[in-house]
C-alpha cells in the first residue's frame, strides 16, 4: 500500500523566519505534487515534480524531489502571514487517474 | 472565472435525512473526483467519474453514498439517511483528461454537519 507521511503536522512561525516540511514515503512515485489549502477554499496546485533530484522555485518557495523519488521537501524562506495554508503533497498511485495524499501540514506564520 | 463551483457551500442535516451535494465542473473537463476531507487532514477519495462513466467509486463509505454524473458535466454526491461520521467537507475536482499527472482544479467544498 503506497502512503505519503507528512511532517510536521504542525508548524507555527514569525514572520520573516525559514522553515522546511517534509513528504516521505517507502513507495517510489512516478510524481508528486504540492497543494496548498486556505480555510474555506479547496487545494490549489503550486507544483507537480517529475524526475529524481529536481528542484523547483516558486518565488519564496523551493521544492525538491529526492533522488530515489521516494521523498519530497518543502521550503520557504522568509515566511510572510500570506503562506498560511494547509500544505498537501500528491503522488500518483498504480492506478493512471487516482492520487495518494499526505495529511498535510498545517502552516500558521504570525505577523 | 470559470473554476469548479460546488453548493451548497454549507448544509446541516439531521441525523437521518438525505442530503444532495452539487459539482459543477470546468467546462470540457473530462474527469470529476469527489474527496471527503476531515477537519485538518488530507482529502480522501470517495469516487471518480471519466465522462458520464463511474469509473471507480472505491472509496464510497457505504451504500447510502451515491454519486452520478449524467450527462458527463454537473455530478450529484447524494448521501442517504446520514449518520454523524458524514460530518466533512465534501470536495470536488476536475481535471481535463485525469491522469494522475494532471491538475486537479478543486472547488471550495461543501461543509456538511450531521446534528
Amino acid at each position: 500500500t503506497q502512503l505519503l507521511e507528512q511532517s510536521p503536522q504542525f508548524l507555527s512561525i514569525q514572520e520573516g523566519e525559514n522553515l522546511t516540511v517534509y513528504c516521505n514515503s517507502s513507495s517510489v512515485f512516478s510524481s508528486l505534487q504540492w497543494y496548498r489549502q486556505e480555510p474555506g477554499e479547496g487545494p490549489v496546485l503550486l507544483v507537480t515534480v517529475v524526475t529524481g533530484g529536481e528542484v523547483k522555485k516558486l518565488k519564496r518557495l523551493t521544492f525538491q524531489f529526492g533522488d530515489a523519488r521516494k521523498d519530497s521537501s518543502l521550503h520557504i524562506t522568509a515566511a510572510q502571514p500570506g503562506d498560511t495554508g494547509l500544505y498537501l503533497c500528491a503522488g500518483d498511485s498504480d492506478s493512471n487517474y487516482q492520487l495518494i495524499w499526505g495529511a498535510g501540514t498545517k502552516l500558521i506564520i504570525k505577523p | 472565472g470559470a473554476g469548479v463551483s460546488q453548493s451548497p457551500r454549507y448544509k446541516v442535516a439531521k441525523r437521518g435525512q438525505d442530503v444532495a451535494l452539487r459539482c459543477d465542473p470546468i467546462s470540457g473537463h473530462v474527469s470529476l473526483f469527489w474527496y471527503q476531507q476531515a477537519l485538518g487532514q488530507g482529502p480522501e477519495f470517495l469516487t471518480y467519474f471519466q465522462n458520464e462513466a463511474q469509473l471507480d467509486k472505491s472509496g464510497l463509505p457505504s451504500d447510502r453514498f451515491f454519486a452520478e454524473r449524467p450527462e458527463g458535466s454537473v455530478s450529484t454526491l447524494k448521501i442517504q439517511r446520514t449518520q454523524q461520521e458524514d460530518s466533512a467537507v465534501y470536495l470536488c475536482a476536475s481535471s481535463p483528461r485525469g491522469t494522475s499527472t494532471d491538475t486537479q482544479y478543486f472547488g471550495p467544498g461543501t461543509r456538511l454537519t450531521v446534528l
